[in-house]
């Protein structure tokens, strides 16, 4: 079974600064997705950057970027300029693909409460 | 607005009532989730529907009774639930196919159980 590990319940950062959330994941798959969600306060679950498998190049949006590796099924979020609207839950998720039936699904970790101070 | 609207937003019902969750989405997508959230927990996937086809049920109690009547509505019907049952139940939909995006999710109902 897949499973997504975040080893960091809590974490906290200086605004401007950057901080790295980890997260590593078990898969027998050799193809799959990999993402990082945020869910502040209003609930909301938003995805901030997904990173394909067959990807070798990590995957960047503005100030987030991944640090994804494979081999070592490691798939860490680094938050750069942390701003005070980054404060939030952060989800990491990997997306099953089922190749024997069964219905493809996201799995997620615990999360990581991420807080931004002035 | 994300595309994917939760109704009630709250809502606090007793162990012996009946009641709904409604989900519906504008995005196209054809397939559809619940997910319950309790606190220090990860999120988990109670039921999948591709198609309006139920696919998985992630051995939740028929407490819980899930409807899909077309693949832009969800329902979860509620009813003689417990205490523990008490959390946050989110929905989402996705397209179902190599290479597609992430889940998108709605604001979710916080469930409160008296």
């Amino acid at each position: 079974a897949q499973t997504v590990t975040q080893s960091q319940p809590e974490m906290s950062v200086q605004e401007a600064e950057t901080v790295t959330l980890s997260c590593t994941y078990d898969t027998s798959e050799s193809d799959y997705y990999l993402f990082w969600y945020k869910q502040p306060p209003s609930r909301q679950m938003i995805l901030v950057i997904r990173q394909e498998a067959y990807k070798q190049q990590n995957a960047t949006e503005n100030r987030f970027s991944v640090n994804f590796q494979k081999a070592a099924k490691s798939f860490s979020l680094k938050i750069s300029d942390s701003q005070l609207g980054d404060a939030a839950m952060y989800f990491c998720a990997y997306r099953t693909y089922p190749t024997q039936g069964g219905s493809e699904k996201l799995v997620f970790g615990k999360g990581t409460k991420l807080t931004v101070n002035p | 607005e994300t595309g994917v609207t939760q109704t009630p937003r709250h809502l606090v019902m007793g162990m012996t009532n009946k009641k709904s969750l409604k989900c519906e989405q504008h995005l196209g997508h054809n397939a559809m989730y619940w997910y319950k959230q309790s606190a220090k927990k990860p999120l988990e996937l109670m039921f999948v529907y591709n198609f309006k086809e139920q696919t998985e049920n992630n051995s939740v109690p028929s407490r819980f009774s899930p409807e899909c009547p077309n693949s832009s509505h969800l329902f979860l019907h509620l009813h003689t639930l417990q205490p523990e049952d008490s959390a946050l139940y989110l929905c989402a939909s996705s397209q179902v196919h190599r290479g597609a995006g992430g889940y998108t999710f709605g604001s979710g109902t916080r469930l409160t159980v008296v």
